[in-house]
């Protein structure tokens, strides 16, 4: 079955330290995958989205991922994090054709200490 | 450019119920996704709509129905609900199937069964 997995349930990170939050997915073929984040009584936002080519992509509010597919993992970084990036990431994926709707991995919770 | 608006914002139902929430998908989308978040759960696709028709579905029982109108928004229906369906349903809008997969998502409506 496909399958998308957030090993982190929970992970704090001081404000102005690196993040990475990971992903792996369970496809048989490539999927294309996303990132969404979502704030708390929030709706979803796209942060970024790998479709092809380039494996390291770049998304909104300085976030950027890297598609491996040796390891099956689009894992989130950010350089140095600020105190607003606290709240849920969810990583997803869809195989082509697309009315299989995304799979949401379980999702992470970031918190950022001052 | 319009979001993915969500009507209402919260309801709070009795078991054995009928509900219906609605969705008005983003400007120059005509495709409209729906998808059920249970607390602590990363969101789980429940159906599309596409050209007023179902267009794909998750793992959800029938009484989980859809409508989708001539200007694209849409309607979720659930039927003699239980306690487990309180959860925060999330309408997603995005272009014809097979173009980008990308979805956009409103802000959701909180459903409490009691």
């Amino acid at each position: 079955a496909q399958s998308v997995t957030q090993p982190d349930i929970h992970i704090t990170v001081s404000e102005g330290a690196s993040l990475e939050l990971r992903c792996n997915y369970s496809y048989g073929a490539t999927p294309y995958l996303f990132w969404y984040v979502q704030s708390p009584g929030q709706g979803l936002q796209l942060l970024l989205k790998y479709f092809s080519g380039d494996t390291l992509v770049q998304g909104i509010k300085g976030f950027e991922a890297e598609f491996k597919r040796s390891q099956s993992s689009f894992n989130l970084r950010k350089p140095s994090v600020h105190w607003s990036d606290a709240a849920e990431y969810f990583c997803a994926a869809v195989s082509g054709g697309g009315a299989d709707g995304l799979t949401f991995g379980k999702g992470t919770h970031l918190i950022i200490q001052p | 450019e319009t979001g993915v608006t969500q009507s209402p914002t919260h309801l709070i139902k009795t078991r054995g119920q009928q509900v219906t929430l609605r969705c008005s998908s983003q400007s120059g989308h005509n495709t409209v996704s729906w998808y059920q978040q249970a607390l602590g759960q990363g969101p789980q696709f429940i159906f599309q709509y596409y050209r007023e028709e179902e267009n794909g579905r998750g793992n959800f029982p029938p009484r989980f129905s859809g409508l989708q109108f001539p200007n694209y928004s849409s309607e979720l229906n659930v039927n003699a609900l239980e306690l487990d369906d309180s959860a925060l349903y999330l309408c997603a809008s995005s272009r014809q199937p097979g173009t980008d997969y990308e979805q956009y998502f409103g802000p959701g409506t909180r459903l409490t069964v009691t």
